[in-house]
């Protein structure tokens, strides 16, 4: 069925490098897609969005890539601190729809 | 902008009794809204959408009977877990959507139940 995965279940990262979290995504019809921080105990935090007519989009040191050819998407963290270990959630927009599907969850550990 | 509130936070409730969620749009108008269940360590499952004055839509697998979802306005969509049992106690996310496609969900910050 149609589904949103994750290569890495945990990234583990020195503080001051960067960090790459990936997706893998498989409805080829899906034309937007989005990144969602979660802390512990709280709501998905909006990140970063991009649109299937974009392969990247950057915002506050983070850069989303998308590469519609295999299906992957991923999220670069500039500079990781401390505050952004949490769990990444890729979603997936349902075309036709108002509906997301969200990956499995990569969760990033940053390492003072 | 985009904030939406839930609540309680967490709550714990015996077994065989009811306990409703609310999720609010605090500041847009949220024509649909969106019911997560999350286990600990895995990924957000949707249960149903809510969309303002109509019946909600649940996904397969989610009984309507014993998640009943009410979406009386633009800006409140309440979800009453019925006769709860201990496996339903889980961490529930609501979202909501100003209602066009390709538009980002913002999420409330969830709601641990905990069932006796």
């Amino acid at each position: 069925g149609e589904s949103v995965g994750l290569h890495l279940p945990t990234l583990s990262v020195q503080e001051g490098d960067n960090s790459i979290i990936n997706c893998a995504y498989s409805n080829s019809a899906s034309d937007y897609f989005i990144w969602y921080k979660q802390e512990s105990g709280k709501g998905p935090q909006f990140i970063i969005d991009i649109r299937s007519n974009m392969d990247k989009r950057q915002g506050q040191r983070v850069t989303v890539l998308l590469n519609k050819t295999v299906k992957h998407l991923s999220l670069q963290i500039a500079a990781t601190q401390p505050g952004d270990s949490a769990v990444y959630f890729c979603a997936e927009g349902v075309s036709g729809t108002y509906k997301y599907i969200f990956g499995t969850g990569t969760r990033l550990k940053v390492l003072a | 902008g985009a904030v939406v509130s839930q609540h309680p936070s967490w709550v714990i409730c015996k077994s065989g009794t009811s306990v409703k969620i609310e999720c609010r749009s605090l500041d847009f108008q949220a024509t649909t809204m969106f019911w997560y269940r999350q286990f600990p360590k895995q990924s957000l499952m949707l249960m149903a959408t809510s969309n303002e004055g109509s019946k909600a839509t649940y996904e397969q697998g989610v009984e309507k009977d014993k998640f009943l979802i009410n979406h009386a306005s633009l800006t409140l969509s309440t979800l009453t877990v019925t006769s709860a049992h201990p496996e339903d106690s889980s961490f529930y996310i609501c979202s909501a959507s100003v209602g066009t496609e390709n538009s980002p969900l913002h999420f409330g910050n969830g709601t641990r139940l905990t069932v006796t």
